[in-house]
C-alpha cells in the first residue's frame, strides 16, 4: 500500500540547474498538489490539479512549473533553482465526494537545497 | 476566500497537561474540516475531521468540536504525552469543486517530561 511516493528525497542543486520532482500516488484520486514548507511559514500551495491534463496556480508559483500527463503522476520542475527555493516539498492528493474533499494524503517530503 | 487561523507556537507543555489548539476559518458554504498533524522528519497524517456543524472528531485521545456558530474547530486533549511532540495543521476543504485544500500555518507542540 504504497499511498503518495516523492522521489528523490534529498537533493542538492546549483544556481541556476533544473530538476524535476515527481510525485506518485496508487489511489486513483483526481486531486494533487504540492505544497513547500519553510520555516515559520506553514505550507504554501505552488501548483495543483483537479485532473489528468489540467494544473492550476497555488500561493507560491513563480519559478516552478508543473504537469499532470497521467492520473497517478504530479510532476514539479524548476527550470533555473535559486538560494531561495531551498525548502521542503510535500505532495499530497486527495477526491471530491462530491460534498467536499476527503481528507489528503501526503508523501514523505522532498528536502531540497541550493546552493 | 477560504483561508485558516490557528495559533500561533510554539506551545509548550509539561506531560499530563492539558492542550488547546485554537483554529478558526473563513469560508463559504459549509466546509469539511480537519487536524493534521506531522511528526519531525515526517509528512503530514491526518489526525481527524469534521465533516458537518457539531460534530466532533477524535482519534488518539484528541478531539474537536465543528462549531458553525464561531467557525472554529479547537483541537484539545486532556492529558499530552512527550510521543505527541508534533507540528498541528488545521485545515478546511470547499464542498465546491475545484477548489484547493487550505492549511493553517501550523503550531508546534512540545511536550516535556
Amino acid at each position: 500500500n504504497a499511498g503518495v511516493t516523492q522521489t528523490p528525497k534529498f537533493r542538492v542543486l546549483k544556481t541556476g540547474q533544473s530538476m524535476t520532482l515527481l510525485c506518485a500516488q496508487d489511489m486513483n484520486h483526481e486531486y494533487m498538489y504540492w505544497y513547500r514548507q519553510d520555516p515559520g511559514m506553514g505550507l504554501r500551495l505552488i501548483h495543483y490539479s483537479v485532473g489528468e491534463g489540467t494544473t492550476a496556480k497555488g500561493e507560491v508559483p513563480d519559478g516552478y512549473n508543473v504537469s499532470r500527463l497521467k492520473k497517478q503522476n504530479f510532476l514539479l520542475g524548476l527550470e533555473s533553482a535559486a538560494p531561495s527555493q531551498t525548502s521542503v516539498y510535500f505532495c499530497a492528493s486527495s477526491y471530491s465526494t462530491g460534498t467536499g474533499h476527503t481528507e489528503a494524503f501526503f508523501g514523505q517530503g522532498t528536502r531540497l537545497t541550493v546552493v | 476566500g477560504n483561508s485558516v487561523t490557528q495559533m500561533e507556537g510554539p506551545v509548550t507543555l509539561s506531560e499530563e497537561a492539558f492542550l488547546t489548539i485554537n483554529c478558526t476559518y473563513t469560508a463559504t458554504g459549509y466546509p469539511s474540516l480537519f487536524w493534521y498533524v506531522q511528526y519531525p522528519g515526517e509528512g503530514l497524517q491526518l489526525l481527524l475531521k469534521a465533516t458537518k456543524a457539531d460534530d466532533k472528531g477524535s482519534n488518539k485521545g484528541f478531539e474537536a468540536t465543528y462549531r458553525k456558530e464561531t467557525t472554529s474547530f479547537h483541537l484539545e486533549k486532556g492529558s499530552v504525552q512527550v510521543s505527541d511532540s508534533a507540528v498541528y495543521f488545521c485545515a478546511l476543504s470547499d464542498r465546491r469543486g475545484n477548489t484547493p485544500l487550505v492549511f493553517g500555518k501550523g503550531t508546534r507542540l512540545s511536550v516535556i517530561a
